[in-house]
């Protein structure tokens, strides 16, 4: 069964520096996103990415983050200059149609902690 | 704006007995539904969806779910609860207007003891 996956499974950095974390979306899906879930929290929308653009995004998502498709099969998703508060598990998902109709297949999570 | 509300952190259940995990939800348009369901160290797995339709929603596993317009409800439901349907269970809504950003509650975690 196809299914999403996410690099690193934990990655340990210190306060400032730049993070990438990598998705492999399901092969025939068309859009992507990013979520994450700080410890004990909900899991809260990032970003959606659609026809190699940004398609919608939430005020988490300041000038600290980027997403890009570098290629055809990865999705990554960087942030800038890590804060000690975006300690979180992040999850990528991707979904063949829109999340009405279609539903989402998450990753595993890549669980990011800042020291 | 679109919410969510979970208002069980917890909920036991003895094995065998059937099962309720409650959820609510505000969207402007109409709401576009959905149960997932995360499993120690794992992922988010869909569980069922509610966009259209009959207002009872039949899932993976066993699950249901019944949608109520009136109640701006959507409780999951299982009729005869197992160990193994431990997990922590997520309700999530999209607005049917527009947008494609999915609003998660804040989680409601299932014991089922033997």
């Amino acid at each position: 069964e196809p299914e999403v996956t996410q690099t690193p499974s934990h990655q340990v950095t210190q306060m400032g520096q730049e993070v990438i974390l990598r998705c492999v979306p399901i092969s025939n899906h068309l859009y992507f996103y990013w979520y994450r879930q700080i410890l004990g929290q909900k899991v809260e929308f990032l970003v959606s990415f659609y026809n190699n653009e940004i398609s919608e995004k939430s005020e988490i998502f300041d000038d600290q983050f980027s997403v890009e498709r570098p290629d055809g099969s990865n999705f990554t998703l960087k942030i800038r200059s890590t804060k000690l508060e975006d300690s979180a598990m992040y999850f990528c998902a991707s979904s063949k149609a829109h999340s009405n109709t279609g539903e989402l297949f998450f990753g595993e999570g890549s669980r990011l902690t800042v020291l | 704006a679109q919410s969510v509300a979970q208002p069980e952190d917890q909920v036991n259940v003895a094995e065998g007995n059937p099962l309720t995990v409650k959820c609510t939800y505000s969207v402007s348009g109409n709401p576009y539904l959905f149960w997932y369901v995360q499993y120690p160290n794992r992922g988010l797995q869909f569980l069922l969806k509610y966009i259209t339709g009959d207002n009872l929603v039949k899932g993976s596993y066993g699950f249901e779910a019944e949608f109520n317009k009136s109640q701006t409800s959507f409780h999951l439901k299982k009729p005869s609860a197992l160990v193994s349907d431990s997990a922590l269970y997520f309700c999530a809504v999209r607005d049917g207007g527009g947008g494609n950003k999915l609003t998660f509650g804040t989680g409601t975690q299932l014991k089922v003891e033997l």
